[in-house]
């Protein structure tokens, strides 16, 4: 079965210091995994996707993502956060050997941004 | 990636009552999903919708309470059935990426029930 755990539901940064949210998975097929935010009253959007290729992925608004095989984690970094990026973000796995393309959402994290 | 809107962006509704969701997208696409999310909660699968069979629908959501019609490969439409305070929730549908696993989604129908 897969799973995503994201181990904190809020976290507060100040603008222009460094963004770190954590992931961990679980899946018994080699995953994809994915990072979306959703802002205030919008919807989903795809910040980055990891399918296998390098493991350092890179994704929009200057967010990126390491899978670690050896600590079931994709966490998301930032090196240094905008007033915009506070949103809500959310780690999502899906098994790529699968036979469906069901999404599996984890519960989420509050971004909040001080000035 | 496809454009998605969805009709209504939100409503109120009364309990008991019923309301449909339309999604269109821009070009035509094999999968299409239904998911809610409750107030505060993260996103859940509701049912993957089918064209030209019935939708395939996740434990804990049923046809009769969440029937769906997929008659064509651009538009879906996800009905709540018979609603009560609990269904208050928004409901989104998303597209499959052709040859790929990722899914883009729609805004969203923000559906408060009474």
């Amino acid at each position: 079965a897969q799973s995503v755990t994201q181990l904190d539901s809020h976290v507060s940064v100040s603008e222009g210091t460094p963004v770190l949210l954590r992931c961990n998975y679980s899946s018994s097929y080699s995953p994809s995994l994915f990072w979306y935010v959703q802002h205030p009253n919008k919807g989903l959007q795809l910040l980055l996707k990891y399918t296998s290729a390098a493991t350092l992925v890179k994704g929009i608004n200057g967010f990126e993502a390491e899978f670690k095989k050896s600590e079931t984690s994709f966490h998301l970094t930032k090196p240094s956060a905008h007033m915009s990026d506070a949103a809500e973000y959310f780690c999502v796995v899906t098994p790529k050997g699968g036979a469906t393309n069901k999404l599996i959402f984890g519960t989420g994290t509050l971004l909040a941004v001080q000035p | 990636s496809a454009v998605i809107s969805q009709k209504p962006s939100r409503d109120i509704c009364q309990r008991g009552t019923s309301l449909t969701i339309q999604c269109q997208v821009d070009s035509q696409v094999t999968m299409m999903f239904w998911y809610r999310q409750q107030p505060g909660q993260s996103l859940t699968l509701i049912a993957t919708a089918n064209q030209g069979s019935e939708a395939t629908y996740e434990s804990g959501f049923v046809i009769d309470k969440f029937p769906i019609s997929r008659p064509n490969l651009t538009f879906s439409t996800l009905t709540v059935s018979n609603m009560s305070p609990e269904d208050s929730s928004i409901y989104l549908c998303s597209v499959g990426a052709s040859g790929r696993n990722e899914q883009f989604f729609g805004p969203g129908t923000r559906l408060t029930v009474l």
